[in-house]
């Protein structure tokens, strides 16, 4: 067990609509990052945030935004949903800025219908 | 954006075997991480590297950064069952981090 926790496990959804992806980091850590995986793209880094404000940014899309509360929790917002946003969504906590993600959640498997 | 390239993308060995991978770059990166993902969860970080030329095992597991700081490799020994899954490489500098492809590793018991 990690200690990284998303809901939901598994989302279905239309084009068009908007979702929101949470992530309740490892206990203590103050890093959050946000990865896409799909087939033909394998794992990409979308976006990081460290102790409520974005430290780094990937290939993240207009269309996708985060954020990071006080309680560290992180939400990930996908809008305008098309079929090639289907993917597995992984958050994954540090304890530092700096660092590497070390614990990864267990993803949230999103399905564009 | 631009992926890592690594090689093989899938293995097939006995158990007792030695396995091999590596991951290239035409960038530069400061860090080096190696990951295995077993199906349905999220990956695990195996081992990280910093510093061009480091050797860092973590019991079975070797793996080096290398010295062009454009690749790094994998090794595992003496593979057990347990080693199936899926292993990818990460490349890092500063804010930006890239992945490998991903190597499958099958190993028959």
């Amino acid at each position: 067990d990690s200690g990284v926790t998303q809901t939901p496990k598994h989302l279905i959804t239309a084009t068009g609509q908007r979702v929101t992806l949470r992530c309740s980091p490892r206990s203590g850590d103050l890093s959050v990052y946000w990865y896409q995986q799909s087939l033909d793209q394998g794992l990409q880094f979308l976006i990081q945030y460290y102790n409520g404000e974005e430290r780094a940014k990937g290939n993240i899309l207009e269309r996708f935004s985060a954020q990071q509360f006080p309680d560290l929790h992180s939400e990930l917002n996908l809008s305008s949903l098309e079929l090639g946003d289907s993917a597995l969504y992984f958050c994954a906590s540090s304890a530092s800025g700096g660092g590497q993600p070390q614990h990864f959640g267990d993803g949230t498997r999103l399905s564009i219908l | 954006g631009q992926q890592l390239n690594q090689s093989p993308q899938s293995m097939f060995i006995q158990e007792g075997e030695d396995v091999s991978m590596n991951c290239t770059s035409s960038s530069i990166f400061n860090t080096w991480l190696w990951y295995k993902q077993d199906p349905g969860e999220g990956p695990v970080l195996l081992i990280a590297l910093y510093k061009a030329g480091e050797l860092t095992s973590n019991g079975r597991l070797t793996a080096q950064f290398g010295i062009t700081r454009k690749d790094s490799f994998l090794n595992i020994s003496a593979s057990i069952p347990s080693d199936v899954g899926i292993y990818f490489c990460a490349g890092q500098d500063n804010n930006d981090m890239r992945f490998g492809a991903g190597t499958r590793l099958t190993v028959k018991p």
